[in-house]
C-alpha cells in the first residue's frame, strides 16, 4: 500500500487559514487522495478527494502537487469547531481491487486556538 | 438525513458473554464495513461486506462474526468476547461510482469495554 507521511500536530488560530501538508511518495497512477477528519468522541467524516487537479468544496480545497508526490489541504477561515485529527489517504486496492478500505495512518492533529 | 447508525454506544460487559453490535445506514450503500479504534494503533479493519450475503475478512478479524442478510443492517457478532475487544467500534458504508466508493460515511461509534 502507498503510505503517506504527515505531521503529528499543526497549530492554528481562529479565522486563519490552515495548510495541511500529506506526503505521498510512493502514489500509484490511479490513487486517489482522500481527507478525512475525526472530531473528538467522532467518527471520521469525509472531507474531500481528488486525482490530479486541485479540488474545492464547502469545507476544504485540496491542492495536488503536479507530481502528485505531495498534497495540502487547505482550510480558507480555521473556526473552533474544525479542531480535529485529519487523515490523508490514499485508496487502497485491497484484494481483487474489491475491498474499499481506508488504511488509517496517524493523522494531524490540528489545535485552533481562539 | 443520510446517516450511520450504531446501537449501542456504550457497553460494558464480561469475558464470554455474547454480544452484538448493530449498524444501520439509510442511503441504500452496497459497501459496509466494521473498524475498531485503538491508541497507537489507529482504525483498522475487521470485516466488510459488497452487498447482501457477501462478506470478507478485513485486517483484524479475529474474534468477530459479521452477516449481512439486508442491505441497510451489518451487525458485528462478538461471540465471546475476549479484553483484548475491548475498543471503539466504528461502522462505515459507501456506494455509488468508483470514486465516491471510497468516500465512506461513518456512525458515531460504540465504545466497548469487556471485563
Amino acid at each position: 500500500d502507498a503510505k503517506t507521511t504527515q505531521p503529528n500536530s499543526m497549530e492554528s488560530n481562529e479565522e486563519e487559514p490552515v495548510h495541511l501538508p500529506c506526503n505521498h511518495s510512493t502514489i500509484s497512477g490511479t490513487d486517489y487522495i482522500h481527507w478525512y477528519r475525526q472530531l473528538p468522541s467522532q467518527g471520521p467524516e469525509y472531507v474531500i478527494h481528488g486525482l490530479t487537479s486541485n479540488v474545492n468544496n464547502r469545507m476544504a480545497s485540496l491542492a495536488i502537487a503536479e507530481d502528485r508526490k505531495s498534497s495540502t489541504l487547505i482550510l480558507h477561515r480555521a473556526t473552533l469547531r474544525d479542531a480535529a485529527v485529519y487523515y490523508c489517504i490514499l485508496r487502497d486496492k485491497g484484494r481483487g481491487g474489491s475491498n474499499y478500505k481506508l488504511t488509517f495512518g496517524k493523522g494531524t492533529l490540528l489545535t485552533v486556538n481562539p | 438525513e443520510a446517516q450511520v447508525t450504531q446501537n449501542p454506544r456504550y457497553l460494558i460487559t464480561v469475558t464470554g458473554k455474547k454480544l452484538t453490535v448493530t449498524c444501520s445506514q439509510n442511503m441504500n450503500h452496497e459497501y459496509m464495513s466494521w473498524y475498531r479504534q485503538d491508541p497507537g494503533l489507529g482504525l483498522r479493519q475487521i470485516y466488510y461486506s459488497m452487498n447482501v450475503e457477501v462478506t470478507d475478512k478485513g485486517d483484524v478479524p479475529e474474534g468477530y462474526k459479521v452477516s449481512r442478510k439486508e442491505k441497510r443492517n451489518f451487525p458485528l457478532i462478538l461471540e465471546s468476547p475476549s479484553p483484548n475487544q475491548t475498543s471503539l467500534y466504528f461502522c462505515a458504508s459507501s456506494g455509488g461510482t468508483d470514486s465516491s466508493l471510497y468516500t465512506q460515511y461513518f456512525g458515531p461509534g460504540t465504545r466497548l469495554t469487556v471485563l
